[in-house]
C-alpha cells in the first residue's frame, strides 16, 4: 500500500526564518503535488512536479522532487505570517496524501 | 472562470438518514473525484469520476456512493450515515482523468456534513 509520509506534522516559525518540509512516499512515482489548505477553506494547488529534478518557486515557497530517493522537498525562505496553513503533498497514483504540515509563522 | 461549486456547504442529519452533495465542476474539465477529510484520518480518497464512468475508488464502504451527468457534473450519497461520517467533503475537477495522467486537481470549497 502506497503510504505519504511528511514531516514535520506541526511548524511553528519566526518570521525571517528559514525551514523545509519533506515529503516521503513509498512507491514509484514520478510527478508529485503540493497543496495549500488554509483554515476553513478548501485545498488550493500549489505546484505540480513531474519529473525526477523537477524544481519549482513560486515567491518564498521552492519545490523540488527526488524520485531516486522518492522525495519532495517545500522549502520555505524568509518566512512571513501569510504563508500560515496547512501543506499537503500528494501522490496521485492512488490519490494518497500527507497527512499533511500545519504551518505557522510568528512575528 | 468558474471555480469548482460544491453545494449544500453545510447540512446536519441524523443517524440513519442519507444524504447527496453535488459538485459542478470547472467548465471544460471533465473528471471529477471526491474526497473525505477529518482530523483523525486526514484527506482520503472516495471515488473519480470521468465522463460519467467510475475509473477509481477508495477503500470506502458500500454505502458511499456517487455519479456523475453527461454535463459532468456529480454528485455523491452517503446512506445509512453513522457518526463517523461526519466530515468535510471535497470535489476537484481536473482536465483529464485517470490519476497517470498530470491532473492538477481544483477543489472546490467543501461540503461539511454533521451527523448527530
Amino acid at each position: 500500500e502506497l503510504k505519504v509520509e511528511q514531516n514535520p506534522l506541526f511548524l511553528s516559525m519566526q518570521e525571517g526564518k528559514n525551514y523545509t518540509i519533506y515529503c516521503n512516499y513509498s512507491t514509484t512515482s514520478d510527478r508529485l503535488y503540493w497543496y495549500r489548505q488554509d483554515p476553513g477553506k478548501s485545498l488550493e494547488s500549489l505546484f505540480v512536479l513531474l519529473s525526477n529534478g523537477a524544481v519549482k518557486q513560486e515567491g518564498r515557497l521552492m519545490a523540488s522532487l527526488d524520485t531516486k530517493a522518492r522525495l519532495s522537498t517545500l522549502h520555505i525562505t524568509a518566512a512571513v505570517h501569510d504563508l500560515s496553513a496547512t501543506y499537503f503533498c500528494a501522490v496521485h497514483n492512488d490519490m494518497r496524501f500527507g497527512a499533511g504540515t500545519r504551518l505557522t509563522v510568528k512575528p | 472562470k468558474a471555480g469548482v461549486t460544491q453545494t449544500p456547504r453545510y447540512l446536519i442529519k441524523t443517524r440513519g438518514q442519507q444524504v447527496t452533495l453535488s459538485c459542478s465542476p470547472i467548465s471544460g474539465h471533465r473528471s471529477v473525484s471526491w474526497y473525505q477529510q477529518t482530523p483523525g484520518q486526514g484527506l482520503q480518497f472516495l471515488f473519480e469520476y470521468f465522463s460519467e464512468t467510475q475509473r477509481n475508488k477508495g477503500n470506502f464502504p458500500g454505502r458511499f456512493s456517487g455519479r456523475q451527468f453527461s454535463n459532468s457534473r456529480s454528485e455523491m450519497n452517503v446512506s445509512t450515515l453513522e457518526l463517523g461520517d461526519s466530515a468535510l467533503y471535497l470535489c476537484a475537477s481536473s482536465r483529464q482523468g485517470g490519476f497517470a495522467n498530470t491532473g492538477e486537481l481544483f477543489f472546490g470549497e467543501g461540503s461539511r456534513l454533521t451527523v448527530l
